[in-house]
């Protein structure tokens, strides 16, 4: 299983663009990248995954370079409700291959 | 409205009275697993299911139990619960749990207290 190292924690101000950073150096050829967001007192909730270079969707977008060792989960003009702890997983397996580490905890202040 | 119900959302509870903790999905997936969430360990997952009467183990299995007797339905059981069982625990389900691509649906969650 390929593993993740994320930051533990980031701030950011209200109006900021966020970008969460992600390493996978021992990522396989087929695996995906997945991020799920976490509010306090809920469940994760998927934002978005990708294979390789750009995937852009309504609520963030995700960068990755064509080595594929890393990931960043960018979110524009982040605002409170922002707030939320950010789960990197990577995996080819089904759900069973995915492991969720510690994430980061991202703090929108205004 | 889709989602994944658990319950109770909150529970108290003794060393060695056994409880069990619902969780339903509507979304006639296949796939169902349980993990449990502790502060700086992120989530760890429990037990899973493919299908009914499918089940494995997940990465911290021991002292729980589940069963998958219908498609909508996977309960945790814990038959001697313990104070290293408090935990907050999520109940998630995908469409087949085979391909990386899925989704996963997490329920609300449950807040378990073992004294």
């Amino acid at each position: 299983l390929a593993k993740t190292t994320q930051p533990i924690s980031m701030d950011s101000y209200e109006g900021q663009e966020v970008n969460i950073t992600c390493s996978h150096n021992n990522i396989a050829t087929n695996d995906y990248i997945t991020w799920y967001q976490q509010f306090p007192s809920q469940g994760p909730r998927f934002i978005i995954q990708g294979y390789k270079t750009k995937v852009t969707n309504e609520v963030a977008s995700l960068f990755i370079p064509a080595d594929r060792k890393s990931s960043t989960l960018s979110l524009p003009r982040v605002s409170l409700s922002d707030t939320a702890v950010y789960y990197c997983l990577v995996g080819d397996g089904g759900n069973n291959d995915m492991r969720f580490g510690a994430g980061t905890r991202l703090t929108v202040k205004p | 409205e889709a989602q994944v119900t658990q319950n109770p959302r909150y529970l108290i509870t003794v060393t060695g009275k056994k409880l069990t903790v619902t969780c339903s999905q509507n979304m006639n997936h296949e796939y169902m697993s349980w993990y449990r969430q502790d502060p700086g360990l992120g989530l760890r997952q429990i037990y899973y299911s493919m299908n009914v009467e499918v089940t494995d183990k997940g990465d911290v299995p021991e002292g729980y139990k589940v069963s998958r007797k219908e498609k909508r339905n996977f309960p945790l059981i814990l038959e001697s619960p313990s104070p290293n069982q408090t935990s907050l625990y999520f109940c998630a389900s995908s469409s087949t749990g085979v391909t990386t691509n899925e989704k996963l649906f997490f329920g609300s969650g449950t807040q378990l207290s073992v004294l």
